[in-house]
């Protein structure tokens, strides 16, 4: 059974600080990962989709890696700001988009 | 842009009521799932469909029916509430070309779920 890790569960880093956080997959048979935020009392929006044919995606000040093979993400986010604060939550896709989702990390960027 | 709609997004229901939920989407997705999301244990997958009139079971279907009469919409019933139901509830959806090429999933905002 597929079983995704995020670490830390929170973070709380000062503005302007980059950051990486953490997601790990027992199961490296996957065909894509997937980066989400949620904000409190919403859904999740999709921030990065790596395919298992990639290493890295980027948009933005967010960049994302895949290393298949140990079964570790990352997401790094540079020159945090306060709106960066929410849920990141990392998702594998078990085949027909049916994703395993990690508990995620709680981001609190103080001004 | 309405994007992923559910309704509805607040619901109390007692023991043993049953009631449907209703997802809608715009984007002419073939797929289409329902999450709930408890604390503690993140996002589940209740159910999912590959396309109108198919369902499939995902991690925790029990309890839960759902139908995808039409391409656009997609429900989720509970015949009986339990109070082991209350949650937060998610629908999403997604165009895919394969099973390998995925597209990200676009994400209603939830409808908050609590049996008494």
């Amino acid at each position: 059974k597929q079983e995704v890790t995020q670490i830390p569960a929170a973070l709380s880093v000062p503005e302007g600080e980059n950051l990486v956080l953490n997601c790990s997959f027992t199961d490296s048979a996957i065909y894509n990962l997937q980066w989400f935020r949620q904000d409190p009392g919403k859904g999740l929006t999709s921030l990065l989709l790596i395919q298992s044919s990639q290493r890295e995606q980027t948009s933005g000040r967010l960049n994302a890696s895949l290393d298949k093979s140990s079964g570790r993400s990352t997401l790094y986010i540079a020159a945090s700001q306060p709106g960066d604060s929410a849920t990141y939550l990392c998702a594998v896709n078990r085949g027909y988009s049916t994703l395993t989702f990690g508990k995620g990390t709680m981001l609190l960027v103080s001004p | 842009n309405a994007g992923v709609t559910q309704t509805p997004k607040f619901r109390v229901l007692k023991t043993g009521q049953s009631m449907t939920l209703l997802c809608a989407q715009d984007m002419n997705h073939e797929y289409m799932y329902w999450y709930r999301q408890d604390p503690g244990m993140g996002l589940r997958l209740i159910h999912y469909s590959v396309g109108e009139g198919t369902t499939a079971k995902g991690e925790v279907p029990d309890g839960y029916n759902v139908s995808r009469l039409k391409k656009q919409n997609f429900l989720l019933g509970l015949e009986s509430a339990a109070p082991s139901q209350t949650s937060v509830y998610f629908c999403a959806s997604s165009y895919q070309a394969n099973r390998e090429q995925q597209r990200p999933q676009h994400f209603g905002d939830g409808t908050r779920l609590s049996i008494l």
